[in-house]
């Protein structure tokens, strides 16, 4: 089946604009993950769904930052009143949760923002 | 200290050879490993995972892991010049979540 997809690929946001990012994963897979990676970095993580279960948003840099999965497939990671700092390739994962297995992640081609 | 720690490279082979690629974290509780690879521009893609002690063989490349000295490798058999990219290796702690090292840039010269 198809892998992980993001829309849009790429986005530029004029400093105080809203974006929303949008995740579709791959079919079956309850567990989705968002991650926001810096030029030269590992992958960061930002927050993570069980179905539409909103589970751990530790990483999610600001009260800015919102995500949601209301259907239990599609994400949106929605950012507020971007800021420069906010520039960074968005990834979203996806994973099959099997009960004793190492719940490997697979990643969509991500979405690059620039904030000018 | 970082939480998962590589050293950046770039690590350069020459086509043909073994390369190393190192990894090592601080969390003992840490219960899988992974190692992806990344393409300039691209994103990850999971290459293995490991998490019993040991090794772990697929096709050219092997993981590597030792829960004891907290450390975790990656072994490329007959390196290619296709497989010059960023290797990130990532840690499940047991939240699910991902943390990930800055990765290794790997150079495979012609």
């Amino acid at each position: 089946g198809a892998g992980v997809s993001q829309s849009p690929r790429y986005k530029v946001a004029k400093r105080g604009q809203d974006v929303a990012l949008r995740c579709d994963p791959i079919s079956g897979h309850v567990s989705l993950f968002w991650y926001q990676q810096a030029l030269g970095q590992g992958p960061e993580f930002l927050t993570y769904f069980q179905n539409e279960a909103q589970l751990d948003k530790s990483g999610l840099p600001s009260d800015r930052f919102f995500a949601e999965r209301p259907e239990g497939s599609v994400s949106t990671l929605k950012i507020q009143r971007t800021q420069q700092e906010d520039s960074a390739v968005y990834l979203c994962a996806s994973s099959l949760e099997v009960l004793g297995g190492a719940y490997e992640q697979y990643f969509g081609p991500g979405t690059r923002l620039t904030v000018t | 200290q970082k939480e998962v720690e590589q050293n950046s490279g770039p690590l350069s082979v020459p086509e043909g050879a073994i390369a190393s690629l190192n990894c090592t974290y601080s969390d003992r509780g840490s219960q899988s490993f992974f190692w992806y690879r990344q393409y300039s521009g691209k994103s990850p893609e999971l290459i293995m995972f490991i998490y019993s002690n040991g090794d772990k063989e697929d096709g050219r490349f092997t993981a590597q892991l030792n829960k004891a000295s907290q450390y975790v490798s990656l072994l490329i058999r007959d390196s290619q010049p296709s497989d010059s990219a960023t290797y990130l290796c990532a840690v499940n702690t047991g939240r699910r979540a991902l943390t990930f090292g800055s990765g290794t840039r790997l150079q495979v010269q012609p």
